[in-house]
């Protein structure tokens, strides 16, 4: 399997502009998760899908955030607009979903800076 | 709520000694626990994970943690520093009713000296 795979790896943009990441999760996973990774605030989740259906957006820092899941191989993280306080590292993540303590798969990440 | 606390957010060891990472929970019902491993510019690779069963958890690349219900600890340990074993490493814990979500500690960065 190819792992998860997030595009694009590194993405530079202006304050107020719109940033789309994506993210496709390894086949057969149920679940799938997004994080934020800053020095300061380390590995935060932002949200979580169960078969495409968001179940817990509490770590969204605000409305310029919002995520999508249109089917169970792809997911969208948009930041519209975007601010210089978003610049960060964006994971990806998926698990299978067996009702147990799952390992979570990340992929390796989407480093937006934004000027 | 649950919060996980590794100490010390950096470790320096010399090739060929213990390697010991700290990480205790607050949660009144014990968890199911996690350590992952970040390599520079990459995402987070598992480990180990303890669910249930024996307290000390063997994983990848000769670690291992145990699990102590009394300190509310789980600490990651490797007899032999390798250089390759330079990275940072998390702490996670999964409550059990608390659906799939991880929450991380704040990373210990491992510098392994020559």
């Amino acid at each position: 399997d190819a792992g998860v795979i997030q595009s694009p790896r590194h993405e530079v943009t202006e304050m107020g502009q719109e940033v789309t990441l994506r993210c496709k999760p390894i086949s057969g996973h149920d679940y799938l998760f997004w994080y934020r990774q800053t020095m300061m605030r380390g590995l935060e989740l932002l949200i979580y899908f169960n078969n495409n259906v968001p179940i817990d957006d509490s770590g969204m820092p605000e409305d310029r955030f919002s995520a999508k899941m249109p089917n169970a191989s792809f997911s969208t993280l948009k930041i519209q607009p975007s601010e210089p306080r978003d610049s960060a590292v964006y994971f990806c993540a998926s698990s299978p979903g067996t009702g147990g303590p799952d390992t979570q798969y990340f992929g390796p990440g989407t480093r937006l800076t934004v000027l | 709520a649950q919060s996980v606390t590794q100490l010390g957010s950096h470790v320096s060891v010399s090739e060929g000694a213990l390697v010991l990472l700290r990480c205790n929970y607050s949660s009144s019902v014990p968890p199911y626990l996690f350590w992952y491993v970040q390599y520079p510019n990459q995402g987070l690779q598992l480990l180990l994970k303890y669910t249930t069963g024996a307290t000390l958890v063997k994983g990848i690349n000769g670690f291992e943690a145990e699990f102590k219900k009394s300190e509310t600890s789980f600490h990651l340990t490797k007899p032999s520093a390798h250089m390759s074993d330079a990275a940072e490493y998390f702490c996670a814990v999964r409550l059990k009713a608390a659906g799939n979500k991880l929450t991380f500690g704040g990373g210990t960065r491992v510098l392994v000296k020559p």
